[in-house]
């Protein structure tokens, strides 16, 4: 059974970069989206983003060209970038499997991390 | 498309049913509504996709219906491992993909 696992650091300085990793277990990339999306302590869900196995992407138009996702087959998982980083960032950080859904513009996800929290603090 | 959950907070005792709404400021097109389970500490779950299809594993006692613009989860014989936060999430729009702002199912 797929699994997913974000890794990267918890504390991460205003104005700077927040990079996270989502390694996928038990799975290929192929035919999915491979999506993030964060928490704010005590708050709702927010779409950050996803990525397509062939390298296409799509991203929170809030989120103001400060967001990147990658992937690397090699090593089986996919990656978020977000610069310029604020204290408005801090969340729990999840990834998730996005199914294809035809005729659909977006995807639901049906499979996610356990998430990590990112804090950003001087 | 902003969806508008209600209500923002619910009571209820395990055995109870739950119904929870899910209304969305346009019409989601075919029906490309999911609905997800928080518990706190983890991850959401999903429950339901294409507004009525459970998800892999999920009782029989969650079911969703509705089209258009009001959608309705619907927990029969409320355990007590249900009680948690519940979203809702479109993905039919041709612009952008929501999440509404949950409902939290609580123990009476």
């Amino acid at each position: 059974q797929v699994q997913l696992q974000e890794s990267g650091p918890g504390l991460v300085r205003p104005s700077e970069t927040l990079s996270l990793t989502c390694s996928i277990i038990g799975d290929s990339f192929i035919a999915y989206y491979w999506t993030w999306v964060r928490q704010p302590d005590g708050k709702g869900l927010e779409w950050i983003g996803r990525l397509y196995h062939t390298g296409n992407t799509n991203y929170n138009p809030s989120l103001k060209g400060r967001v990147t996702m990658s992937l690397d087959t090699s090593k089986n998982h996919f990656s978020l970038t977000l610069n310029s980083v604020t204290a408005a960032d801090t969340a729990v950080y999840y990834c998730a499997r996005g199914v294809v859904v035809p005729a659909a513009k977006w995807n639901y996800m049906d499979v996610w991390g356990k998430g990590t929290t990112v804090t950003v603090s001087s | 498309i902003v969806l508008t959950q209600s209500p923002g907070t619910v009571s209820l005792s395990p055995g109870d049913s739950a119904t929870l709404s899910c209304r969305a400021s346009q019409s989601v097109r075919s029906g490309y509504l999911a609905w997800y389970q928080q518990k706190p500490g983890q991850a959401p779950r999903l429950l339901i996709f294409g507004a009525s299809s459970r998800a892999t594993g999920i009782p029989d006692r969650f079911s969703g219906s509705g089209s258009g613009t009001d959608f309705t989860l619907t927990i029969s014989r409320l355990e007590p491992e249900d009680f948690a936060v519940y979203y809702c999430q479109q993905y039919g729009s041709s612009y952008q993909n929501s999440f509404g702002r949950g409902t939290k199912l609580e123990i009476k």
